[in-house]
């Protein structure tokens, strides 16, 4: 999957309880971004990364935070899980033309 | 909220036919990108098409683009059964720094029957 590694791939998890996924590139590519892709909604984006440090909000992103220290890892944070944040998670990167996807990771919220 | 609605949203034809699936969006494009979904992985960009683009082929695939409509077509001719996947239209807007926020569809699923 081009390059990309998601971690873990699969994760159950309680309620309450902090999450952190991870993205790991090797394309050097600039943009980064996380999506959650849900049945009846198709693909959202939680949030995404122009640059080391430079992140940006995307329309899910209420109860997620992201962390970019290095240009080729994207981290996505849920601070508290909740159920509704059962989904799987894409990870995908672009150099600006089109975007590459990492092979998901599926979470489940108990 | 979703600019690209992806027209049928399920498809199942038979091996050697063809399968067009319509993508319809809301606002102004800069490009228009299709992606295909196998069951259980991320997806795989498959073609681009910018706004100023009418019609685009890559091996058995063509895309058409009418801006004045706002929707897009996607053909796969001679299908197989690894055509089987679902497939994704997602829009560029202008003024947003290229693929930074695309706008996904919903998806069709095609299934190729054998």
């Amino acid at each position: 999957d081009a390059g990309i590694t998601q971690s873990p791939r699969h994760k159950v998890t309680e309620t309450g309880t902090p999450v952190t996924l991870r993205c790991h590139q090797t394309e050097n590519h600039r943009y980064m971004y996380w999506y959650r892709q849900d049945p009846g909604h198709g693909l959202r984006l939680i949030h995404y990364s122009y640059g080391v440090k430079d992140t940006d909000k995307g329309e899910v992103s209420d109860g997620y935070s992201v962390s970019r220290s290095k240009t080729e890892d994207f981290l996505l944070t849920l601070e508290s899980a909740t159920s509704s944040q059962t989904s799987v998670y894409f990870c995908a990167i672009s150099d600006g033309k089109w975007v590459s996807f990492g092979s998901g990771t599926q979470l489940s919220v108990l | 909220s979703q600019q690209g609605e992806e027209d049928p949203q399920a498809l199942s034809i038979q091996e050697g036919e063809n399968a067009t699936m319509n993508c319809s969006y809301k606002t102004s494009i800069n490009n228009l990108q299709w992606y295909r979904q196998n069951s259980g992985r991320g997806l795989v960009h498959l073609i681009l098409i910018r706004s100023n683009e009418r019609e685009k082929h890559s091996g058995r695939l063509r895309v058409t683009l009418d801006t004045s409509k706002k929707s897009s077509s996607l053909l796969i001719t001679a299908s197989r059964a690894a055509d089987t996947a679902s497939y994704f239209c997602a829009t560029g807007s202008p003024g947003a720094g290229n693929n930074r926020k695309l706008i996904w569809g919903l998806g069709t699923s095609l299934a190729v029957n054998p």
